[in-house]
């Protein structure tokens, strides 16, 4: 069964700053895919970054990048120019490329970002 | 263009009552995912439905939990009996097709059992 680690349960970073969250997973697949799920306080689960493990290239969403280290099966989500919209929790997310989407979760870091 | 649509959003039931969860799906969807979310927790997969069929309750617990998909209307998930142990958020997802592709996720039902 595939498992999903997050070591960091909370993590500050001023505005305008950088911060790395990581995120290490176990699986024996070798074509999977990776995603960073949002969760701001209202609850709602936001999309931010998606990754298919056969590309090499990380992935980029403006100010959300990853940097994807298969072999290491490490997927950490880069947030730059941090901004006070970003806290909220982070789940990475795994999901194995067969029939039904299911997706396995971390237990998620708390983001808070200081003015 | 709705996003996936729950309701209610917070929902309060005694123990030994019954609990349902409505689940309206994007237009266009005929895929839909259950989550559990614990506190201090990461979502766990309950239920995958399509259209009047159950695929994958290998998430779901055996006892008192149930979930539908009908041909017309929302999803339910329907808990029977509820202890203090099911208060969590329940989260419902939607998918166009069922294969490798990101889910949209609702706004969640926080339900807590007094």
């Amino acid at each position: 069964a595939q498992t999903v680690t997050q070591s960091q349960p909370e993590m500050s970073v001023q505005e305008a700053e950088t911060v790395t969250l990581s995120c290490t997973y176990d699986t024996s697949e070798n074509n999977y895919y990776l995603f960073w799920y949002k969760q701001p306080p209202s609850r709602q689960m936001i999309l931010v970054i998606r990754q298919e493990a056969y590309k090499q290239q990380n992935a980029t969403e403006n100010r959300f990048s990853v940097n994807f280290q298969k072999a290491a099966k490490s997927f950490s989500l880069k947030i730059s120019d941090s901004q006070l919209g970003d806290t909220a929790m982070y789940f990475c997310a795994f999901m194995k490329p067969s029939y039904g989407n299911k997706l396995v979760f971390g237990a998620g870091t708390i983001l808070r970002v200081k003015s | 263009n709705a996003g996936v649509m729950q309701n209610p959003r917070h929902l309060v039931r005694r123990r030994g009552q019954e609990a349902r969860l409505r689940c309206s799906p994007m237009k266009g969807h005929s895929h839909v995912y259950w989550y559990r979310q614990l506190p201090e927790e990461g979502l766990k997969f309950m239920v995958y439905l399509q259209k009047e069929n159950i695929i994958d309750e290998s998430g779901m617990p055996k006892e008192r939990f149930s979930a539908e998909f009908p041909k017309e209307g929302p999803s339910i998930l329907r808990i029977q009996q509820v202890v203090r142990g099911d208060s969590a958020a329940y989260f419902c997802a939607s998918s166009p097709t069922g294969a490798n592709e990101k889910l949209f996720f609702g706004s969640g039902t926080q339900l807590s059992v007094l």
